[in-house]
């Protein structure tokens, strides 16, 4: 039971070229999310994913695309990276059967992306 | 929007109580969390507090709530140099997912 896996770990890009960050859990979440994290900023919702065939914006999602592609798997891409756009990658999972209870987020390891 | 602050640097010494601290703006949080960060890791949920509740202990951990000021406390006991580390709060508000807010994280250094 791995929990959730991300890939890369560390990604170097010059500005203006395109990657994808993948995400997979194996705990069969219902719902995944992508954050960022910066110096002093916490971490920051890029987008979410409620359940299977649904994704929705969350506070910083300009840049960014995602896509659900089965319960397993939710991948984040930079069409056009930017240098703003340098920041650890976060992805998680949870349950979220919304019942106004307790529903935790369990995350990868992260992914370290520099754009230069 | 929602606006969840902590300070950002603390320092105990070994032994002694770790107490951080965390404001946030949202009257409708349903529940709180405490997660820990591990250089180079992911985060880790240590606890978690449901919003009806003042007080929750788990172990060295003991959480505080007040809803009235909107104030939440983490508070380790004997603090030890593994627990080194930055802690963030987070609250839990209902918008389609399970949407967590993330306060900015407090870098807790453990002195021998």
């Amino acid at each position: 039971n791995a929990g959730v896996t991300q890939t890369p770990k560390f990604q170097v890009l010059k500005t203006g070229q395109s990657m994808t960050l993948q995400c997979a859990q194996d705990m069969n979440h219902n719902s995944m999310y992508w954050y960022r994290q910066d110096p002093g900023m916490g971490l920051r919702l890029i987008y979410y994913s409620a359940s299977e065939g649904t994704t929705d914006k969350g506070e910083v999602p300009n840049g960014y695309n995602v896509s659900r592609l089965n319960k397993r798997e939710f991948s984040l891409r930079l069409e056009s990276a930017a240098p703003s756009q340098t920041s650890v990658y976060f992805c998680a999972s949870s349950e979220a059967i919304w019942t106004g209870g307790k529903d935790t987020q369990y995350f990868g390891p992260g992914t370290r992306l520099t754009v230069l | 929007g929602e606006d969840v602050e902590q300070s950002l640097f603390l320092s105990v010494r070994e032994g002694d109580s770790s107490v951080i601290n965390c404001t946030y703006t949202d009257s409708s949080s349903t529940y709180l969390y405490w997660y820990k960060q591990e250089p180079g890791a992911g985060l880790q949920l240590l606890t978690y507090i449901f919003s009806n509740m003042d007080m929750k202990q788990d172990q060295r951990l003991t959480v505080l709530l007040n809803k009235k000021d909107k104030h939440l406390s983490l508070r380790i006991a004997d603090t030890q140099t593994g627990d080194s580390a930055i802690y963030f709060c987070a609250e839990s508000i209902r918008t389609g997912a399970n949407n967590l807010f993330f306060g900015t994280g407090t870098r807790l250094t453990v002195i021998p």
